[in-house]
C-alpha cells in the first residue's frame, strides 16, 4: 500500500540547533516533493519544492534533500528559533498526477529557549 | 500576494442541517481549487478538485452528493456539507492554484474552517 511517513513524535530541540525532519514514502514515484508549515488551527503554508532530479534545495535557513533511491526527503532548519515551532508536512506530487498533492501526517517541531 | 480566505472560520450546526463553506482567492484568479479535510493528528486528505465552470472531480470514497462543490467564478469556490452528521466534524481547508498545471504551481491554502456537528 502507499504510505507517506513522518515522525509522529514531536521533535524538541534547543534554540540555535539544526532541526532535521524526515519524510519517507512507499509505493510512490513522486515527480515533486514539497514541504509545508502548519500552525495550530491554520492552513498549511508552502515552504519549498524539490524535483525528482534534484538532490538538494536551499532557501535561507531551510534545506531540503531528496533521495529517490532511499525514497526519503530530509528537511533541515538551521539556527532554529522558537518561532519555527510548528507542524511540518511533506507532500508528494505523483508523476502524471497533475498538481494533486498527497500529504504526510506531519511532524511537530518545538524549539525551546 | 496570493491570499486565500475561508468563511466561516468555524461553525457549529445541528445534525441533519447543511453547511456552506466559502473559499476565495483575494488577489489572484484561481483556475483550480482544492478541498481538503483534516481530522485531529492526521494528514490533510484531498476531497475534490474543482475547476472554474466545470464539475468537481471527487477522490475515491468521497460522496459527491454529500459534499457539493461549486466553482462559479475564478475567485470563489463553495463546499456544502449536506445533511451533516457528527462524523463530518472536521477541519476543512481549501487551496487555490493559479493554473491547472504544471505541478510546480504553488497551492495557496486558506486558513481552514472548523466544522462541529452536534
Amino acid at each position: 500500500s502507499q504510505k507517506i511517513e513522518q515522525n509522529s513524535e514531536a521533535l524538541n530541540i534547543q534554540e540555535g540547533k539544526t532541526a532535521t525532519l524526515t519524510c519517507n514514502y512507499t509505493n510512490y514515484s513522486p515527480a515533486y516533493l514539497q514541504w509545508y508549515r502548519q500552525d495550530p488551527g491554520r492552513g498549511p503554508v508552502f515552504l519549498l519544492l524539490i524535483r525528482e532530479n534534484e538532490k538538494e534545495k536551499r532557501k535561507e535557513r531551510l534545506k531540503v534533500t531528496f533521495d529517490t533511491t532511499l525514497k526519503q526527503s530530509l528537511f533541515h532548519i538551521t539556527a532554529s528559533q522558537p518561532a519555527d515551532s510548528a507542524t511540518y508536512l511533506c507532500a508528494l506530487i505523483q508523476s502524471g498526477g497533475g498538481n494533486k498533492l498527497t500529504f504526510g501526517t506531519g511532524t511537530q517541531l518545538k524549539v525551546e529557549l | 500576494g496570493a491570499v486565500v480566505s475561508q468563511h466561516p472560520s468555524w461553525v457549529i450546526c445541528k445534525s441533519g442541517t447543511s453547511v456552506k463553506i466559502e473559499c476565495r482567492s483575494l488577489d489572484f484568479q484561481a483556475t483550480t481549487m482544492f478541498w481538503y479535510r483534516q481530522f485531529p493528528k492526521q494528514s490533510l486528505m484531498l476531497m475534490a478538485t474543482s475547476n472554474e465552470g466545470s464539475k468537481a472531480t471527487y477522490e475515491q470514497g468521497v460522496e459527491k452528493d454529500k459534499f457539493l462543490i461549486n466553482h462559479a467564478s475564478l475567485t470563489l469556490s463553495t463546499l456544502t456539507v449536506t445533511s451533516a452528521h457528527p462524523e463530518d466534524s472536521s477541519f476543512y481547508i481549501c487551496s487555490a492554484a493559479l493554473g491547472a498545471g504544471p505541478p510546480t504551481d504553488t497551492q495557496y491554502f486558506g486558513p481552514g474552517t472548523r466544522l462541529t456537528v452536534l
